[in-house]
């Protein structure tokens, strides 16, 4: 079966510093990959997914991840970061096009300071 | 403009209790999921519903059972709680199973003592 894993639990970086969240994952065909974000409190919101095509992504609130199919992985980064990036980040992984089939990477938590 | 509804936020159990988590969309969408999230762990599919009037197992389903109500409500059912169950409960819907995002409510917090 397919798995995710985050290397990093948690991450503390300073507002404006570039970020990048890193995520590998195993399974043997090319997977589809997915970033989440959550808010404290709150479910989960879409960032960015892979399914083919051009291996850097653009997704909402300026972040971006690239598919590295030689390294198995899909890093989150974003150039500079504001306070308000501050929440946990999930990756997953599916390896078709279903819902039911996504795995969760288990977080990285990011702290942003002043 | 709701989304996904999940009550209630919080909930206490004693061990053996049973209890419903309720969850609704007014998005009009046809899948609906229940996870639930342990620390240290990513999210973990309890049951899915593909469709109204179909619900299938998914990673983790012993303990739980499921009901597609309608279109809108799925609800989750704990027949005799465990400490193993605490979690914080994730509901979520998609247009339909192939469809992403999915929409996720704010979660239910739930500790069984």
């Amino acid at each position: 079966a397919q798995s995710v894993t985050q290397p990093d639990i948690h991450i503390t970086v300073s507002e404006g510093a570039s970020l990048e969240l890193r995520c590998n994952y195993s399974y043997g065909a090319t997977p589809y990959l997915f970033w989440y974000v959550q808010s404290p409190g709150q479910g989960l919101q879409l960032l960015l997914k892979y399914f083919s095509g051009d291996t850097l992504v653009q997704g909402i609130k300026g972040f971006e991840a690239e598919f590295k199919r030689s390294q198995s992985s899909f890093n989150l980064r974003k150039p500079s970061v504001h306070w308000s990036d501050a929440a946990e980040y999930f990756c997953a992984v599916a390896t078709t096009y279903n819902n039911n089939d996504m795995r969760f990477g288990a977080g990285t938590r990011l702290t942003v300071k002043p | 403009n709701a989304g996904v509804t999940q009550t209630p936020k919080f909930q206490v159990l004693k061990t053996g209790q049973s209890m419903t988590l309720q969850c609704a969309q007014d998005m009009n969408h046809n899948s609906m999921y229940w996870y639930r999230q342990d620390p240290g762990m990513g999210l973990r599919l309890i049951y899915y519903s593909a469709s109204e009037g179909t619900t299938d197992k998914g990673e983790v389903p012993n303990g739980y059972n499921v009901s597609r109500l309608n279109k809108r409500e799925f609800s989750l059912r704990l027949e005799s709680a465990a400490p193993s169950q605490t979690s914080v409960y994730f509901c979520a819907s998609s247009r339909d199973l192939s469809n992403q995002p999915q929409h996720f409510g704010d979660g239910t917090r739930l500790s069984i003592l």
